[in-house]
């Protein structure tokens, strides 16, 4: 059974920076692309940005590009995304996604808030 | 960016009734499109792939046509387990783009 579970939300202020972490079981890491897509109460769900399988290929939204910045670890099954210069704007529930050219899987999500 | 317009944002409707959800793409995704239901609290489950094929273990009720920029998602017999919240998705560009999704309620 395909698992996805993440982990590293949690309020911080404006300014500050996460990581976020996703452990994936249940399937072979190392063949998928994956994701991470947010939604806010406000926007809805929000594409955020995408790895391939060996990191060769990398893209982000341009509201969080320049300040977030994903990466995986085949031999450790997780995906990661480091939030920098965080606004009020990335509060969020962050899902880790599996692609099979679609979104096939989706984690339970962790909450980020950003609040002074 | 691909925008995607869901309609409508609710719909009430009764068990038993055929609900259909439209999605409009702003252009052409050809067949690049997902919808996706979620709850309260949970992950978004996903329905269809590839505008019409029904996910493993979604039950038949569910069903998704439309290629183009038109697409619908129609649930033949609502079960009380369907109310819940609606997502198109394409996939069509790397950027995935999202509905605003319609909530499904009890009338």
């Amino acid at each position: 059974e395909v698992q996805l579970l993440e982990s590293g939300g949690g309020l911080v202020k404006p300014g500050g920076s996460l990581r976020l972490s996703c452990a994936a079981s249940g399937f072979t890491f190392s063949s998928y692309s994956m994701n991470w897509v947010r939604l806010t109460p406000g926007k809805g769900l929000e594409w955020v940005s995408s790895i391939s399988s060996s990191s060769s290929y990398i893209y982000y939204a341009d509201s969080v590009k320049g300040r977030f910045t994903i990466s995986r670890d085949n031999a450790e099954n997780s995906l990661y995304l480091q939030m920098n210069s965080l606004r009020a704007e990335d509060t969020a529930l962050y899902y880790c996604i599996k692609s099979c050219g679609y979104p096939c899987h989706w984690g339970q999500g962790t909450l980020v808030t950003v609040s002074s | 960016d691909i925008q995607m317009t869901q309609s409508p944002s609710t719909l009430s409707a009764s068990v038993g009734d055929r609900v259909t959800i439209t999605c409009r793409a702003s252009q052409s995704i050809s067949s690049y499109l997902a919808w996706y239901q979620q709850k309260p609290g949970k992950a978004p489950r996903l329905l269809i792939y590839k505008a019409s094929s029904l996910e493993s273990g979604v039950p038949s009720r569910f069903s998704g046509s439309g290629s183009g920029t038109e697409f619908t998602l129609t649930i033949s017999s609502l079960q009380p387990d369907d109310f819940a919240t609606y997502y198109c998705q394409q996939y069509n560009s790397y950027s995935w783009t999202f509905g605003q999704g319609t909530k499904v309620e009890i009338k």
